[in-house]
């Protein structure tokens, strides 16, 4: 079985720009996570979704958006970049909510 | 408030057995996780914990007390590939995994 898949593995923007990322799921998964890791703060949650709803969010400024499709794949948004937004973001998917997560590669973002 | 607490850096050498410990205040409890992350991958899943007690799995144990708010991983046999950086979770009530800064573990001959 496929793991978790995040397009793009790499991204260099510069500050002000938006950029959008994307994750697939383990096949029959329907929740998808997303947390942002940075070597200061660690793994942070960012929002959790199931069934195309958003049922949890982190303490992230509005800048920082996602949506999950009728099919379980999921994106998130960040507009107008700052530089501390650099980071690997990390998408994980599950069964259901409350259930064991499984990690893709991640994604790592470099804001010039 | 919730909060994760696990120590930053262990050193261990190869063969030997250590024990990476965690302590967690959440609102509401639902479960404990530990994770292997190597450097510059992602997190691995290996263990999950929400009775008392020990979960072993080949060299990997995982050990919860719930009324003290506490956990550790237990590793043995050491090998050189176990260099890594170990995330404990704790997923509360909320239903958000909560995750500690993570303890490096470095391996040696």
């Amino acid at each position: 079985k496929a793991g978790v898949t995040q397009t793009p593995r790499y991204l260099i923007k510069t500050r002000g720009q938006q950029v959008t990322l994307s994750c697939s799921p383990i096949s029959g998964h329907r929740s998808v996570s997303w947390y942002q890791q940075t070597p200061g703060q660690g793994l942070q949650f960012l929002f959790e979704y199931f069934s195309e709803t958003q049922r949890n969010k982190g303490n992230f400024p509005g800048r920082f958006s996602g949506r999950q499709f009728s099919n379980s794949r999921s994106e998130m948004n960040v507009s107008t970049l700052e530089l501390g937004d650099s980071a690997l973001y990390l998408c994980a998917s599950s069964f259901g909510p409350q259930e064991t997560q499984y990690f893709g590669p991640g994604t790592r973002l470099l804001v010039l | 408030g919730q909060n994760i607490d696990q120590p930053t850096e262990m050193t261990a050498t190869e063969g030997a057995i250590v024990q990476i410990n965690c302590t967690y205040q959440t609102s509401g409890f639902n479960g404990l996780f530990w994770y292997q992350q190597h450097a510059g991958e992602a997190p691995t899943f290996l263990s999950y914990n929400v009775l008392d007690g020990l979960e072993e799995k080949g060299r990997f144990s995982s050990f919860l007390s719930r009324s003290k708010g506490y956990s550790y991983l237990l590793l043995k046999e050491l090998q050189m590939k176990d260099s890594a950086s170990y995330l404990c979770a704790a997923l509360g009530n909320t239903g958000k995994l909560i995750f500690g800064q993570g303890t490096t573990l470095q391996v040696k001959p």
